[in-house]
């Protein structure tokens, strides 16, 4: 296991479509985090699972989007009706208990 | 609200010692982190410190944690070209309650040879 994996790295999408992000954590990782940053900007909390229950939600996540954990695995983040403000990178980052982050290297999405 | 403040940017020759500041305003964090984030690349954490700490030293990287005035820096010794990055400082309450990190706007470093 080399890390977190996001799939894909970039995505070029126009506006009003929908658009899924994947992230894969480290195995044994039961904590996963969604993050959203934008240029100029340090990453901002979306939302966290732990297992497969989704825990905390940022009022940034509003009703376009949605993650999903199904199996306390791999994650997806769904945005509908794209707008151009959601362009940006989408950090995923998986944890154990006691440890700090361990980040993906992003999706680049770019809403035209 | 919860505030995470760093300088932009910051210019050194290699082989100087850069030292990277940050303030934040959260009283009840009790984990300050540095993260490293390479262009087009995810974030890599570099340190973590405790609350209750006042340095961490880790290699060529040491942490001071000023908790009366909430401000915390990252000293890299014999800085290298290889260390030109944006350095994020971010801050959390325990990693077993699992909440969200409070990340600063990051810091550039660029590094001359």
């Amino acid at each position: 296991d080399t890390g977190v994996s996001q799939d894909p790295r970039h995505k070029i999408t126009k506006r009003g479509q929908n658009v899924t992000f994947r992230c894969d954590p480290i195995s044994e990782h039961n904590r996963l985090y969604w993050y959203r940053q934008t240029l100029g900007q340090g990453p901002e909390f979306l939302t966290y699972f732990q297992n497969e229950a989704q825990l905390e939600k940022s009022r940034l996540l509003s009703d376009r989007f949605s993650a999903e954990r199904p199996k306390g695995s791999f994650s997806t983040l769904e945005i509908q009706r794209t707008e151009q403000g959601d362009s940006a990178m989408y950090l995923c980052a998986s944890s154990l208990l006691t440890e700090g982050y361990t980040f993906g290297s992003g999706t680049r999405l770019t809403v035209v | 609200g919860e505030d995470v403040e760093q300088s932009l940017f910051l210019s050194v020759r290699e082989g100087d010692s850069s030292v990277i500041n940050c303030t934040y305003t959260d009283s009840s964090s009790t984990y300050l982190y540095w993260y490293k984030q390479e262009p087009g690349a995810g974030l890599q954490l570099l340190t973590y410190i405790f609350s209750n700490m006042d340095m961490k030293q880790d290699q060529r990287l040491t942490v001071l944690l000023n908790k009366k005035d909430k401000h915390l820096s990252l000293r890299i010794a014999d800085t290298q070209t290889g260390d030109s990055a944006i350095y994020f400082c971010a801050e959390g309450t325990s990693p077993k309650a699992g909440t969200a990190l409070i990340f600063g706007k990051g810091t550039t470093l660029s590094v001359s040879s």
